[in-house]
Formats: C-alpha cells, sequence, structure tokens
C-alpha cells in the first residue's frame, strides 16, 4: 500500500519558533511535495522537490524552507512561525517520468496552529 | 495559464439521492490529465480516479462515476445513491504532462443526510 506519513497532526508552536514538519513516503517516489490547505483557497503549492538536495519554489514560498537530504523525506521549515501560518499541511509524492500524469499521494495532514 | 473552478462550495443532499460535483479546468496543454481526491473529516486526500487527456471514456467505479467531456472542459463526478459515508470534501486537480505541478480547485463539501 502507499503510504506518506506525516510525523506531527496537531502542533502549536509560539511566534517566532522555527517550526519542522517532517513527511515520510515509503514508495520510492522521485517527487515530493509540500502544500498548505485553507478554506476557500483550496491547495496550494509551498515546495516541492523532484530529487535528493534538488528543491523548487512553489506559488507561496514566502516563510519556508525544505530539506530532502535522503530521497524518502521531506521537510518542511517556518523558520519564524507567524500567526498568518496556521494552516493545514500536506505533504504527498509521486512517481517522476510524465510528471503531472503520475498520480500524487498525500499524507494524513498537519494542523499547524501559530500563537 | 492552468485553473481549475468547482463552482459548488457546498452540496447537502440525503442519502440516497443522487448528487453530481462539476469541475471545469482550463490548459493550452494537448496532453494533461485529471483527477479526483475525496478528504475525509480525519484530513488525509483519498485518490480517486486518473484520466488522460486522450480517454474521453466515462468511467464507473460502483456508485461512482466520471463524466469527461473535452468540449465543454468539464470533468464531473456522480455519486449515485448517496450515502452518510460520501460525506467529505471534494478535489478535482489538474496536472500537466510538462510540469511538476498539480492545479486543484477549491473543493466541494459534500453533507449525506440521514
Amino acid at each position: 500500500d502507499v503510504k506518506v506519513t506525516q510525523s506531527s497532526r496537531y502542533l502549536v508552536k509560539r511566534t517566532g519558533e522555527k517550526v519542522f514538519l517532517e513527511c515520510v513516503q515509503d514508495m520510492d517516489h522521485e517527487n515530493m511535495f509540500w502544500y498548505r490547505q485553507d478554506p476557500g483557497l483550496g491547495l496550494r503549492l509551498i515546495y516541492f522537490s523532484y530529487d535528493v538536495k534538488m528543491k523548487e519554489k512553489g506559488d507561496i514560498p514566502e516563510g519556508y524552507s525544505v530539506s530532502r537530504e535522503k530521497k524518502e523525506r521531506f521537510s518542511l521549515i517556518l523558520e519564524s512561525a507567524s500567526t498568518n501560518q496556521t494552516s493545514m499541511y500536506l505533504c504527498a509524492s509521486s512517481l517522476d517520468g510524465g510528471r503531472g500524469g503520475n498520480t500524487i499521494y498525500f499524507g494524513e495532514g498537519s494542523w499547524l496552529t501559530v500563537v | 495559464a492552468q485553473k481549475v473552478t468547482q463552482a459548488q462550495t457546498e452540496i447537502s443532499v440525503v442519502e440516497k439521492e443522487d448528487v453530481t460535483l462539476d469541475c471545469v479546468y482550463e490548459t493550452r496543454d494537448t496532453t494533461y490529465y485529471l483527477f479526483w481526491y475525496k478528504q475525509p473529516p480525519s484530513g488525509e486526500l483519498v485518490f480517486l480516479i486518473r484520466r488522460n487527456s486522450f480517454d474521453e471514456q466515462n468511467e464507473i467505479s460502483g456508485r461512482y462515476s466520471w463524466n469527461f467531456q473535452k468540449s465543454t472542459s468539464s470533468f464531473n463526478f456522480t455519486i449515485t445513491a448517496s450515502q452518510v459515508v460520501d460525506s467529505a470534501v471534494y478535489f478535482c486537480a489538474l496536472g500537466g504532462a510538462g510540469t511538476y505541478k498539480y492545479i486543484f480547485g477549491t473543493g466541494t463539501r459534500l453533507k449525506v443526510l440521514a
């Protein structure tokens, strides 16, 4: 079975804290993604990675960074959390080849509240 | 520019009714892919179907069916004889052959009342 695991389901952090959201996939997928989901806005792409140590900005990268040191792991980092980063964060992965034609599989999501 | 529009923000139906969720997309690509996902209250997006632009055959899977019409740029999803367990947010998405990006609609919240 396809499995994308996000380390934390619910987090509460203080403004200014550095926050790490971890994601692991066990499908040997080349591509990994971080999305943010907000009511009325759907899913917005923050960053994606198509290979180890490779990353590209999505539509809303400001205030975020990512790390991919191993193929199976993709981390999202909030350098200095702010209240407007309170949201649901979704990690996903897909095979390469055919790019946007491959099915993207999601984790369960991480609900982050910044106070 | 690529875009996915799900005009229905929320739909409520009574159990056993049929319901159709609309999805309209925009793309200039000739090769593209369309997806539907279900997001139950637990949060995880569950993959339902993938369609490529060259396959306009409608698909049926149990109570679920999908109608892909290139002429109207639509990829609609119908649930027949809805059940309470169908209550969720449903997302339509568009993937292009030449890009890593997937464009998601804003989702339709379906409430099925017992």
